[in-house]
């Protein structure tokens, strides 16, 4: 697509139910990045898939949360046994991978979650 | 300690008034630099690459001092459109793939 598509925008949930966000990258870059951002932070690094695989996900802040990018297009970020510390924007950028548009992030206009 | 570090603000200053501002970063490794820029309940959007000898685009210019571990960002004759959070990303040279960013720094331009 011609931009990073993020879908839910907004999914309010109850504490201890599971959650999936869908990220679109741009068409053609291999680079997917996961962030979280709480209010008056800056963003944080989740997890970074090269292709199909994770390639780094030391930012996942423990085993509740999973992603996956089966076919090296979509990723979908998974949140089991949501709880209030959750709630957070979480955003997905892409990048071309490799080449002079590695270092260009582009994100989308993220996944706001509320966990009540 | 944080990789990046940024003043949140707010920086409240009037319209066509000159601001700068400044990010530290705590690894000498680090390759690139870049300031983003987050409208409220935006997403971040690349303002611009900082390169080692200085750049300019416009009113923007951006400033590295790999001794002193800092990056600075001036804008000049501030307009109200330029009301934003601007993030300081870092780039380390031994993870290619990593960005590390800043909490932003708030800047309000007031007519």
């Amino acid at each position: 697509g011609a931009g990073v598509s993020q879908t839910p925008s907004n999914k309010v949930t109850e504490k201890g139910k599971y959650v999936e966000l869908r990220c679109d990258p741009i068409s053609g870059h291999t680079a997917l990045y996961w962030y979280r951002q709480s209010l008056g932070q800056g963003p944080e690094f989740l997890i970074y898939f090269q292709g199909t695989g994770a390639a780094d996900d030391s930012g996942l802040p423990n085993d509740r949360f999973f992603a996956v990018r089966p076919e090296g297009s979509v990723s979908t970020l998974k949140i089991q046994r949501t709880e209030r510390g959750d709630s957070a924007v979480y955003l997905c950028a892409s990048t071309m991978g490799a080449g002079a548009g590695a270092n260009v992030l582009t994100f989308g206009a993220g996944s706001r979650l509320t966990v009540l | 300690r944080k990789e990046v570090e940024q003043d949140p603000g707010p920086f409240n200053v009037p319209e066509g008034a000159t601001v700068a501002f400044n990010c530290t970063y705590s690894n000498s490794a680090s390759q690139s630099f870049f300031w983003y820029r987050q409208d409220c309940r935006k997403e971040p959007k690349l303002l611009m690459s900082v390169y080692s000898s200085g750049n300019e685009d416009g009113r923007f210019t951006a400033q590295l001092n790999r001794a002193s571990q800092y990056i600075s960002l001036l804008i000049r004759d501030s307009k109200l459109s330029d009301s934003a959070t601007y993030l300081c990303v870092v780039n380390p040279r031994y993870n290619f793939n990593k960005f590390y960013f800043g909490s932003g720094t708030k800047l309000n331009v007031k007519p």
